[in-house]
Formats: C-alpha cells, structure tokens, sequence
C-alpha cells in the first residue's frame, strides 16, 4: 500500500514570498503520477500540479512547481509570489495508472498580507 | 472543463433517518466514481469506489449496509446514509473519472456535501 507523509501541518507566508510545501511518499510501484490539490474555504479540491513519475522534467504551472525527487520519493510544491487567494488547505496525492488516489494530511498554508 | 456536481450542498437530518446525496458528472461520461468522507481539518478519506453497472467496492472499515452506493449510469452516483447518527456528521466529496478522457485517469471532484446529524 502506499503512502503519503506531508510533515508540516501549517504554514505562512508573506504575500509576495515564496513558499514550499514537503510531500514524501512510500511505493514500490515505478510507475505512477503525483498531484498537489489546493482545498480554499470553499472546501472544492482544485488541481494545482501533476506530476508523471516517469518525467524527470519538474513539472511547472505559472507560479507552481515542483521539486520531484523520484530516488528520495520527495515531491515539493513551491509556490512564489505567494498570493493572498493562496491560503488554503494543500494536499499531495498518489495514483497508480488508473488506480485510487492516496492523500496525504493536508499542509495549512496562511499567505499574510 | 469537466464539471461534477453534488446535491444537495448541505443537508441536516434527525438522527434515525436516511440521507440521499447525489454525485452528477455534468459535461462527460464517468466509468468510476469515488467517494471521500473528510472531518474538519482532517485529509480525505476514501469510502468506496463505484463502477457504472457494478456493485461498488468499499474500503476497509466502510460499513456497506450504512453507506449505499449506486451507479446506474454514466453519469449519476449516489450514496445514501441509512440511519443516520451524529458520528456520521461530515463532509462527503465525489469524484468521477472520464471515461476514456485522459491517459491518467484523472479524478474531478464535486462541491461536497456537508451532512449534520442532529
């Protein structure tokens, strides 16, 4: 089974800063996709980033990306010019081809004006 | 885009009585749809997984008689809560999968649904 670890529960960031978020994760699998969902007060889970293992090209999208470390199974979101409409709840997530996603704890982000 | 649904937003009900929540893919057909339940501040859990045509596969420690599922078509599942008590006040988000639309499979989540169990 796998899983998924994201060690920091909350976060700030000034607005305008940059911010990244830590994801790990655990499989024996070697082909699989990884995502980071944003969650805002709305609770609608939105896709920020996905990422296909089988890349090795950091997948970027404007102000997100990430840092994946397919040997250490480490999958950062960085995201910069921290907005204010950034505050939300973050969560990675683990999918095998066609298969369930597996979420990670959720990392609180707080973007201060 | 791809757009799912879920009706009702919210819902209270008495203790004892059964809730019915609705899961809609609005602009695609979905083969598979998921079902989370999330406590506040707290990840999602999946409950089970629906395949349209097919009984739906729970996950362990998900009561199937508590949590019915059915996917009779491409595009609408439900998940009704048969008698309902308190600890099953929560949030209850869907997911559906296109068929066929992406290589990966991937999930579109609905608004959710916030239950409360009086």
């Amino acid at each position: 089974a796998q899983t998924v670890t994201q060690s920091q529960p909350e976060m700030s960031v000034q607005e305008a800063e940059t911010v990244t978020l830590s994801c790990t994760y655990d499989t024996s699998e070697n082909n699989y996709y990884l995502f980071w969902y944003k969650q805002p007060p709305s609770r609608q889970m939105i896709l920020v980033i996905r990422q296909e293992a089988y890349k090795q090209q950091n997948a970027t999208e404007n102000r997100f990306s990430v840092n994946f470390q397919k040997a250490a199974k480490s999958f950062s979101l960085k995201i910069s010019d921290s907005q204010l409409g950034d505050t939300a709840m973050y969560f990675c997530a683990f999918m095998k081809a066609g298969n369930m996603l597996t979420f990670g704890g959720g990392t609180r982000l707080m973007v201060k004006p | 885009g791809a757009v799912v649904s879920q009706h009702p937003s919210w819902v209270i009900c008495k203790s004892g009585t059964s809730v019915k929540i609705e899961c809609r893919s609005l602009d695609f057909q979905a083969t598979t749809m998921f079902w989370y339940r999330q406590f506040p501040k707290q990840s999602l859990m999946l409950m089970a997984t629906s395949n349209e045509g097919s009984k739906a596969t729970y996950e362990q420690g998900v009561e199937k008689d508590k949590f019915l599922i059915n996917h009779a078509s491409l595009t609408l599942s439900t998940l009704t809560v048969t008698s309902a008590h308190p600890e099953d006040s929560s949030f209850y988000i869907c997911s559906a999968r296109a068929a066929g639309r992406t290589p990966l499979g991937e999930q579109f989540f609905g608004p959710g649904t916030r239950l409360t169990v009086l």
